[in-house]
């Protein structure tokens, strides 16, 4: 059973980076099937796409988070990770880790979650 | 804002059938992406319910179903359960290389 955890601080300053991890178990980050994604769900708000990885690194960003964000992943460590940027209150949210389908862009596991506040 | 829009809330008493509706533009579902739909308890992850417009996972009962028309999809839930009453996401792809979400919709059943 796949499963997937996120990690990390869950207190950030405004303008500090924000950095979380994901550690997948039962599955691998090799898989040239899937993605790897973080999508935040700001309090009392929907859900917002951040960004996908693939096992060879290559990234996709929304574009509205305007090149604040990196993803990346190392498949030695079966985890995957997000950093954003000069993080503002806005930012403050739950952050899931989720596997994506390669092909059909839907995604089958989640991570429970991660509550990040951005607050001095 | 959203990119794809959501009734906020439905409501239903056991038993019934309610429909959600998921709205995109010619840019998203409109433009052949497939839509998806997922299943939300407080303080739980997102679940998978419905893939690919219409595709159940194993495990998720044949009481939820779903379709998708032009711009738009809907999911629907038939004989309401208690267990049912959660928010309800719609996502989809979108042609500025972006995955989109619906707003929620938080069903109630009464």
């Amino acid at each position: 059973q796949l499963q997937l955890q996120e990690s990390g601080p869950g207190l950030v300053k405004p303008s500090e980076t924000l950095s979380l991890t994901c550690t997948v178990s039962g599955g691998s980050t090799s898989s040239d099937n899937h993605y790897w994604g973080w999508i935040r769900q700001s309090p009392g708000k929907g859900l917002e796409w951040i960004g996908n990885v693939d096992y060879s690194g290559s990234a996709f960003y929304n574009p509205s988070l305007k090149g604040r964000v990196t993803i990346s992943v190392d498949t030695s460590k079966n985890q995957f990770s997000l950093k954003m940027y000069s993080v503002t209150a806005a930012d403050t949210a739950v952050y899931h880790c989720a596997r994506r389908d390669l092909d059909n862009d839907y995604f089958d596991h989640w991570g429970q979650g991660t509550l990040v506040s951005v607050s001095s | 804002q959203p990119v794809l829009t959501q009734p906020p809330s439905v409501s239903g008493a056991p038993g019934q059938r309610v429909t959600i509706s998921c709205t995109g533009t010619s840019s998203n579902i409109g433009s052949g992406y497939y839509v998806h739909w997922y299943q939300q308890v407080p303080g739980r992850a997102p679940k998978l319910l419905i893939y690919i417009n219409n595709r159940r996972p194993s495990g998720v009962p044949d009481r939820f179903s779903a379709s998708k028309s032009g711009t738009s999809a809907s999911l629907t839930i038939s004989g309401l359960q208690t267990e049912d009453e959660a928010v309800y996401y719609c996502q989809s792809y979108d042609s500025s290389l972006t995955e989109v979400f619906g707003g929620g919709t938080k069903l109630a059943v009464l």
